[in-house]
């Protein structure tokens, strides 16, 4: 694919539901990231895998968010019993290699509890 | 415990040369200083880095002083689409993490 891509691009569900977001990073990307980003705020850092290493969760903010990355490829981002706060925007990004000089993001996927 | 300081907001003129300054007082030998900006609603886009020299690429150059504790990126000719948040980061080249701060919001005007 052009980019990095991530569906959906908005979500919304009901507080205590469980949500999965979806990224398709760049073909051949190894380094693959998650951030989030509320409203007005900077971008958080939460979770990074590269290649077949352990990835760094010490971004996620409680035991209910986790992150998988199938085959060194889609990764999954889920969020159980969803709560108000986690409303925010969550981005994707891929970098080529382990010097990750230049990370491509994907668009977000708008995340709204109500 | 913040590694960059940047102006919260300006503006410019299109047409015009934008300069966009970024303190990084503290920064060490071998960290890197990275420059990323975020249209409205969009992902954060890589614009460019360097180390020590002075870098230029397609969308704009990177200056920095020979003390390292700070730098300026240009936007040689502002358009309406450069009107985003631009993000100063400085990273050590074996941690694969960006930290955001706030930035600074880059306002184009006609």
């Amino acid at each position: 694919g052009a980019g990095v891509s991530q569906s959906p691009s908005n979500k919304v569900t009901e507080k205590g539901k469980d949500v999965e977001l979806r990224c398709d990073p760049i073909s051949g990307h190894t380094a693959l990231y998650w951030y989030r980003q509320s409203l007005g705020q900077g971008l958080e850092f939460l979770i990074y895998f590269q290649g077949n290493s352990a990835p760094d969760k010490s971004g996620l903010p409680s035991d209910r968010f986790s992150a998988e990355r199938t085959g060194g490829s889609v990764s999954t981002l889920t969020i159980q019993r969803t709560q108000q706060e986690d409303s925010a925007v969550y981005l994707c990004a891929s970098s080529s290699d382990r010097r990750n000089t230049e990370a491509f993001f994907g668009q977000g996927t708008r995340l709204t509890v109500v | 415990d913040a590694k960059t300081t940047q102006p919260t907001s300006m503006d410019c003129a299109e047409g015009r040369a934008a300069n966009l300054p970024c303190n990084h007082s503290t920064i060490s030998g071998n960290e890197y200083v990275y420059w990323y900006r975020q249209i409205h609603s969009q992902g954060p886009q890589y614009i460019i880095h360097g180390l020590k020299n002075n870098e230029t690429n397609e969308m704009a150059s990177l200056i920095i002083t020979e003390d390292r504790k700070s730098s300026t990126l240009i936007l040689p000719h502002a358009t309406l689409r450069d009107t985003a948040v631009y993000y100063c980061i400085v990273r050590p080249p074996n941690d694969y993490k960006l930290s955001f701060g706030a930035g600074t919001t880059v306002t184009v005007r006609a």
